[in-house]
């Protein structure tokens, strides 16, 4: 079975740039997550979709950042306009329908904002 | 709010010496879920256990065991004879069973590099 994928790994780009990234999920975890590892502190929550739904969405710093799960499946993190604070490695993780907190974790993308 | 604390930044040991990695947590839940991760060098989350709040058993699975005490709000993790691939970064995590948001989010703690020398 594959596990959560993640695309790109690395993506470098300007301060005002957009970049899109994207997470699939493992097969048949109706909860996908987010999180977000800046440079030197802990790995933070950023928000969590049930199907397609954002069930929370608390952590997400805000307004440049737009999350997506159209039809449920893969989803979509986007930062626009990006800054050099959003610099990091974002994770996705997913979990199954009754085991919500058991989450599968992804490689992340890092991302460098120069 | 919950909290995380992982106080070894840093650790490294010569192989097949034992190695115990603390974890401190806080919460205000009785109800809640701790976790260990591990990051090897691919840079990829992979879990090692979940743990339920009702169940202090200590568990052990190879040479990998954890103690979880409540008394003491700690989830310490033990790697016995290590071995070089157990070189990695290991997260400790929380999650409280409901948030208000309806959420399972995870805490992380910030992590301690193990490295295991030959």
């Amino acid at each position: 079975e594959a596990g959560v994928t993640q695309f790109p790994s690395h993506s470098v780009i300007e301060k005002g740039q957009t970049v899109t990234l994207r997470c699939d999920p493992i097969s048949g975890h109706d909860n996908l997550y987010w999180y977000r590892r800046v440079m030197g502190k802990e790995i933070k929550f950023l928000l969590h979709f049930v199907k397609e739904s954002k069930q929370d969405e608390s952590g997400m710093p805000n307004n440049r950042f737009l999350a997506e799960r159209t039809g449920g499946t893969y989803s979509t993190l986007k930062v626009q306009p990006a800054e050099l604070e959003d610099s990091g490695v974002y994770f996705c993780a997913s979990s199954q329908a009754g085991q919500e907190d058991t989450q599968y974790f992804g490689p992340g993308t890092r991302l460098t904002v120069l | 709010a919950q909290k995380v604390t992982q106080a070894q930044t840093e650790i490294s040991v010569v192989e097949k010496e034992d190695v115990t990695l603390d974890c401190v947590y806080e919460t205000r839940d009785t109800t809640y879920y701790l976790f260990w991760y591990k990051q090897p060098p691919s840079g990829e989350l992979v879990f090692l256990i979940r743990r339920n709040s009702f169940d202090e058993q200590n568990e052990i699975s190879g040479r990998y065991s954890w103690n979880f005490q409540k008394s003491t709000s700690s989830f310490n993790f033990t790697i016995t004879a290590s071995q070089v691939v157990d070189s990695a970064v290991y997260f400790c995590a929380l999650s409280e069973a409901y948030s208000g948001a309806g959420s399972y989010q995870l805490t992380f703690g910030k992590g301690t590099k193990l490295s295991v020398i030959p």
